[in-house]
Formats: structure tokens, C-alpha cells, sequence
């Protein structure tokens, strides 16, 4: 079975750093894009980062700007979010999910979703 | 950045019954090679999002034909043709035309 699962979070202190881990098992992971993205406490959905197959193109949301980083762990099959500089607002579940592939489409939507993450920031 | 606007923000609807959902987005999401990049996504209580349709009207694998999208440009539509009390959650609708990838507010579809 081909799924994602996010690790990492926790209850972190304002101006702190995490390291959320997206691990995928049943698939490569570095043959997909893999998005981040973020569910404030009763709120919808935000995305926030993207990289490409390969790890070689990243974009950010610009709410999360020069303080994130994706990136890719070709040996634990896994997609890294770092975040810095944290802020209360940053208080979330964080998903990952995966761009799925074939051969009939320009583009297949994320078809598979972790569980998620939750990333709460407090003093 | 695109904004996307997705009406109603919430439907009762009694099983068995159809519902729609809108979607319009600011700006058009057709794609030079044809493509509507228009993605609908279904939250339901306390799991993730599962995709239900992308590019507009193409049906995710395991998506019961139930689910249709359709649509291009700047308005789509999401339509259950009768609902189950498994339908129940948030809908989203995405563009992934451009980034910053933009989700519609939601659409909460509760059951009557």
C-alpha cells in the first residue's frame, strides 16, 4: 500500500525551529512532487511548500517565506520541512501529500495524504 | 495570487438526494495544453483530505461515479448525484494551475 507519514511535531516554543519528517513507504518518493500543507485549528486548508522529483526546485507559500525549507532524503524515502522562527500562527496540523503519476494526464492531483502532523507553538 | 470562492459554505441534504457544490476562481485555470487545473477535495471528520476529482472532471481512482466535476475556466462545479451518509465532511476545491496553490474555503455537507 502506498502511503505517507508525517513525524515531527509537538508543542515547540515561539522563535523555535521543527523538523517535520514525511516518510513514504510502497512508493518512491523522490519520483513525485510532494506538497506541504497546513490546517490551522478550525480552519482549511493552506499550502505551503512544494518540491519537485529530483529535489532540484522548491517553492514556498509567502506566508511561510525565509523561514521554511523542503527538502529532500532520498535515503529514508522522505520529504523534510524545516521550519524556523516559529510563531504562534504557525499552530497547525501539517500534511504531506504526493502528486500522483501515469501516462493519460498532464497532472493527476495529491492522491495520497498522510495522517499528519501536529505542530502546536505556545510559551 | 488567485483567489478562489466556493459556494454554498455549507448543505443539509437528505440521502439519496443530489447536491452541487460551486467553485469559481479569479482567475481561468485552462492550461495551454487543454487542461482545467482543478482539483476537489473531500475532508471528512477528523481524516485527511482525499482527492475526489482532478483536472476538473476526471475522477480519482476509487471515486464512485456518484462524484462528477465539471466546468472550465473560471466556474466549476462539484455534483453528488444522490448522497450517502458517507459523503459527509469539507469540500475543497484547489487550483494547482499556478503557485501559491490556492484551496476554496470549504463547503461543509452535513446529512439531514
Amino acid at each position: 500500500e502506498e502511503q505517507l507519514v508525517e513525524s515531527g511535531g509537538g508543542l515547540l516554543q515561539p522563535g523555535g525551529s521543527v523538523r517535520l519528517s514525511c516518510t513514504a513507504s510502497g512508493f518512491t518518493s523522490n519520483n513525485h512532487f510532494i506538497h506541504w500543507v497546513r490546517q490551522a485549528p478550525g480552519k482549511g486548508l493552506e499550502w505551503v511548500a512544494r518540491i519537485n522529483p529530483g529535489g532540484t526546485h522548491t517553492v514556498y507559500a509567502d506566508s511561510v517565506k525565509g523561514r521554511i525549507t523542503i527538502s529532500r532524503d532520498g535515503a529514508k524515502n522522505a520529504v523534510i520541512l524545516q521550519i524556523n522562527s516559529l510563531r504562534a500562527d504557525d499552530t497547525a496540523m501539517y500534511f504531506c501529500a504526493r502528486v500522483g503519476t501515469g501516462t493519460q494526464h498532464f497532472y493527476y492531483g495529491m492522491d495520497v495524504w498522510g495522517r499528519g502532523t501536529t505542530v502546536t507553538v505556545s510559551s | 495570487d488567485i483567489v478562489m470562492t466556493q459556494s454554498p459554505l455549507s448543505l443539509s441534504v437528505t440521502p439519496g438526494e443530489p447536491a452541487s457544490i460551486s467553485c469559481r476562481s479569479s482567475q481561468s485555470l485552462l492550461h495551454g495544453n487543454g487542461n482545467n487545473y482543478l482539483d476537489w477535495y473531500l475532508q471528512k471528520p477528523g481524516q485527511s483530505p482525499q482527492l475526489l476529482i482532478f483536472l476538473a472532471s476526471n475522477r480519482a481512482s476509487g471515486v464512485p461515479d456518484r462524484f462528477s466535476g465539471s466546468g472550465s475556466g473560471t466556474d466549476f462545479t462539484l455534483k453528488i448525484s444522490r448522497v450517502e451518509a458517507d459523503d459527509v465532511g469539507v469540500y475543497y476545491c484547489m487550483q494547482g494551475l499556478q503557485t501559491p496553490l490556492i484551496f476554496g474555503g470549504g463547503t461543509r455537507v452535513e446529512i439531514k
